[in-house]
């Protein structure tokens, strides 16, 4: 089954280290998308990326950085320059570049970051 | 700017009807997306609206106008299953979410 997969679930990080977040899909799509959810609130837009090896800036992008080697893959770094990373991190993905489509986003089920 | 505005909290009776506001000041606009979620979960699709008017799936309705940057989702027969988040968002090259709102269903 294609899908998007985000590792692991559930990450504590101590003060002053940088932690990946893995986000990897078989859906072929060329798209992906970092977003942070805190409590009560909305999605926030990190980083994108429409194409291998190009991404942007969202919303919030101070104190993270992203890659994109390969079309599959969009791992997330939070360094340590991240002031509050306690947070909720969605990873996404579409088919087209700059329209998501009739179905909108495929979310990954997430990575709970908690610093510790 | 933009801006995506919806109420942060409401209340429904099982069985009841309830409809969820959505008001979006953006940058472009090619559609808007109803999502839902439930706590520690990622959003799932409800809907997508491109054009004018009312979208009709089982219980779940969403509406458009353009000219008012205004839409809603409206829920029917309300289950307890149905308490969640639901979260307005619109595209125009990216898809920006509102802040969501957060139903709540009596028995």
């Amino acid at each position: 089954d294609g899908g998007i997969t985000q590792s692991p679930k559930y990450l504590f990080r101590k003060e002053g280290q940088n932690v990946t977040l893995s986000c990897e899909q078989n859906l072929n799509h060329d798209a992906m998308y970092w977003y942070r959810q805190d409590p009560g609130q909305g999605l926030r837009l990190i980083y994108y990326s429409q194409i291998v090896n190009d991404f942007q800036k969202g919303d919030i992008a101070e104190g993270y950085s992203v890659s994109r080697e390969k079309k599959e893959s969009f791992p997330l770094t939070v360094t340590s320059a991240q002031k509050n990373p306690t947070a909720f991190y969605l990873c996404a993905s579409s088919p087209l570049g700059t329209v998501a489509g009739v179905d909108g986003y495929t979310f990954g089920s997430g990575t709970r970051l908690t610093v510790v | 700017g933009q801006n995506i505005d919806q109420p942060t909290e409401m209340t429904a009776t099982e069985g009841a009807i309830v409809q969820i506001n959505c008001t979006y000041q953006t940058s472009g606009f090619n559609g808007l997306f109803w999502y839902q979620q439930h706590a520690g979960e990622a959003p799932t699709f409800l809907s997508y609206n491109v054009l004018d008017g009312l979208e009709e799936k089982g219980r779940f309705s969403s509406f458009l106008s353009r000219s008012k940057g205004y839409s809603y989702l409206l829920l029917k027969e309300l289950q307890m299953k149905d308490s969640a988040s639901y979260l307005c968002a619109v595209e125009n090259d990216k898809i920006i979410f509102g802040k969501g709102t957060r139903l709540h269903i009596l028995p």
